[in-house]
């Protein structure tokens, strides 16, 4: 595709519940990332895929996120027992490599979650 | 810690007028710095980078370890710049390219 497609566009749940988030990235893009932005605030960095492994998960606030990349191409966030602080867009990103390079991150439109 | 401090939420200048968006960082080794912008129902985007030292769109960004700053410019403010704009920080050489953003300043240019 031309850019990170990430789906659903918007989710709203009861509390509680569980839910998946997913992320296409651009084609050929082996590093992925999940930032969450809450309202006022800037992206906050949740997790980092190199291929199929999770290089760093420092930003997961908790037990109850988890996120994969089982073929090094889509990954999902799963959110369990979601609580209403879990409200958020949930922003995915790719790049071309990591380490020694540019940084350059190319974002997805976001996948807004409402907890009720 | 590493932290990015952008501590203005809204900056409201007038179409013609001089733009300076601040940012500072903490970071005791070398970092990277880069500006982000978000124009409205648009995705988030790179605007520059400090290592290409470029003028992208009229805006320019020097970074000053000294300070620990890292303000991007502007000598004139068009209407359509108006966007938020975001600072982030990464390690330089790290092993990924995990960004710290800042909380975002909103330009407002009027017209």
């Amino acid at each position: 595709g031309a850019g990170v497609s990430q789906t659903p566009s918007n989710k709203v749940t009861e509390k509680g519940k569980y839910v998946e988030l997913r992320c296409d990235p651009i084609s050929g893009h082996t590093a992925l990332y999940w930032y969450r932005q809450s309202l006022g605030q800037g992206p906050e960095f949740l997790i980092y895929f190199q291929g199929t492994g999770a290089a760093d998960d420092s930003g997961l606030p908790n037990d109850r996120f988890f996120a994969v990349r089982p073929e090094g191409s889509v990954s999902t966030l799963k959110i369990q027992r979601t609580e209403r602080g879990d409200s958020a867009v949930y922003l995915c990103a790719s790049s071309l490599r990591a380490g020694a390079s540019f940084g350059e991150l190319f974002f997805g439109e976001g996948s807004r979650l409402t907890v009720l | 810690a590493q932290r990015v401090t952008q501590p203005e939420k809204l900056l409201s200048v007038f179409k013609g007028a001089p733009v300076e968006l601040k940012c500072n960082y903490s970071y005791s080794g070398s970092p990277e710095l880069f500006w982000y912008v978000q124009y409205s129902r648009q995705r988030l985007q790179l605007l520059l980078r400090h290592i290409s030292r470029e003028s992208i769109k009229g805006f320019t960004a020097d970074l000053n370890k000294g300070e620990t700053s890292f303000h991007l410019k502007k000598p004139f403010a068009q209407e359509e710049d108006s966007a938020m704009y975001y600072c982030a920080f990464k390690n330089y050489g790290g092993a990924t390219n995990k960004l710290i953003f800042g909380t975002g300043t909103l330009l407002a240019v009027q017209p």
